[in-house]
């Protein structure tokens, strides 16, 4: 069993759906982190959290530090949205840990 | 300010042959992070270095696999006789401080580079 849980795998929805992933890790964490790979390119960094929740533009990230559980969220989805979701854990003994990600689709 | 600068992004070589892949980090970034990623597989750790020093290489393969970072140029992650079971995308992480990802840290990451082995 993976360090680091993602779900869905996979992910289609319309333009303007509201999306949620999840993380679930096992680990104890000091940080958690949210990455975007698009298709064929890097990896941008999205957030990085430690508790509680943060917001930019479209795009919200929540942490439950008990439930060992983090949320990204997309309001009002867009095909540019469209990519790779990565949750990556900083673990105690200063890991990195990653999820395998979740391909989202958004379609027009 | 330049992002992380990966080269090349696509590296095709038959098997035997040696890959060479670079990463120059951002600006002012010291520290050098290479993870590989498997086709449909999550970003696994490989190597941290800062200039001249390799400061853990837990996540490498013990053979033919090596990496560098010189005091001048940018890190090298060498791959010697690739079979094809090294095919993958390999991305470069760079970042200001020691051991990204607690908080405070932030890491920024190279397009990556895509080896094919043929």
């Amino acid at each position: 069993k993976n360090e680091v849980e993602q779900s869905p795998q996979n992910l289609t929805a319309q333009e303007g759906e509201f999306i949620t992933i999840n993380c679930s890790y096992s680990v104890g964490i000091s940080a958690l982190h949210w990455l975007q790979q698009h298709p064929g390119g890097g990896i941008v960094s999205l957030f990085m959290l430690s508790s509680g929740k943060k917001k930019h533009g479209r795009l919200i990230a929540t942490i439950n530090i008990q439930e060992k559980h983090s949320s990204l969220h997309i309001t009002a989805s867009h095909p540019r949205d469209s990519a790779v979701y990565i949750c990556a854990v900083k673990s105690w003994n200063n890991d990195m840990r990653f999820g395998a990600g979740t391909r989202l689709t958004v379609k027009p | 300010n330049a992002g992380v600068m990966q080269n090349p992004r696509h590296l095709v070589r038959r098997r035997g042959q040696e890959a060479r892949l670079r990463c120059s980090p951002m600006k002012g970034h010291s520290h050098v992070y290479w993870y590989r990623q498997l086709p449909e597989e999550g970003l696994k750790f490989m190597v941290y270095l800062q200039k001249e020093n390799i400061i853990d290489e837990s996540g490498m393969p013990k053979e033919r696999f090596s990496a560098e970072f010189p005091k001048e140029g940018p890190s090298i992650l060498r791959i010697q006789q690739v079979v094809r079971g090294d095919s993958a995308a390999y991305f470069c992480a760079s970042s200001p401080k020691l051991t990204w990802g607690g908080v405070g840290t932030e890491a920024f990451f190279g397009q990556g580079t895509r080896l094919t082995v043929v």
